[in-house]
């Protein structure tokens, strides 16, 4: 398994409250991304990175900011949850320095986020 | 922009009986097919790849899937399903140089006994 982790692993927050999520590898791969998971959609690209201080939108990306300011750490956050946030939420990485196959994405091993 | 639907949200299935998966892509260049298989309470794994070559590709627990160019496809098949392949399967498409992948909305298997 690749070397990702997420934390919380389950966090219950109320409207209105800031919330961090963090994703951590172990792999110095240099894209990282964040999706959203809820039923009938699929996954939804929230942001992605493909460096450090290098940080673009995804389709989702009203609501949510990132961060990256070191290789290992990308950091979802949430500046004023709201119910419609409610979702499980996944790191994913890829390199890209390794040719076609650097597509591939490699996820961690969710989050799953309750606001009430 | 590239789009990706799977045709069947829900595929109930008897144990030891084939299952195909289908997955259309709209893309107006030549893209990178996947598809990823996500057991209950985990995250997603790599089920197979298309980046080039041979368009029938194969996964080391049965599964195949062939790229179909004139009908912008990628269907997974496998001939004789387990209990333990019950989960859902997600095909994903990214562009050259684009480093994004777009998911389709998942198709849940279910396999009985």
């Amino acid at each position: 398994d690749a070397g990702i982790t997420q934390s919380p692993r389950h966090k219950v927050t109320e409207t209105g409250t800031p919330v961090t999520l963090r994703c951590h590898q172990t792999e110095n791969h240099r894209y990282m991304y964040w999706y959203r998971q809820d039923p009938g959609h699929g996954l939804r690209l929230i942001h992605y990175s493909y460096g450090v201080k290098d940080t673009d939108k995804g389709e989702v990306s009203d609501g949510y900011s990132v961060s990256r300011s070191k290789t290992e750490d990308f950091l979802l956050t949430l500046e004023s949850a709201t119910s419609s946030q409610t979702s499980v939420y996944f790191c994913a990485i890829s390199d890209s320095r390794t040719g076609p196959s650097s597509y591939e994405q490699y996820f961690g091993p969710g989050t799953r986020l309750t606001v009430t | 922009a590239q789009s990706v639907t799977q045709l069947d949200s829900q595929v109930p299935v008897f144990e030891e009986a084939p299952v195909e998966l289908r997955c259309n892509y709209s893309s107006s260049v030549s893209v990178y097919l996947f598809w990823y298989v996500q057991y209950p309470n985990q995250g997603l794994q790599l089920l197979l790849k298309y980046l080039s070559g041979s368009t029938l590709v194969e996964s080391i627990n049965g599964f195949e899937a062939e790229f179909n160019k004139s009908q912008t496809s990628f269907h997974l098949r496998k001939p004789s399903v387990h209990i333990s392949d019950t989960a859902e399967y997600f095909c994903a498409v990214s562009l050259p140089r684009d480093y994004k992948l777009s998911f389709g909305a998942g198709t849940t298997v279910t396999v009985r006994a």
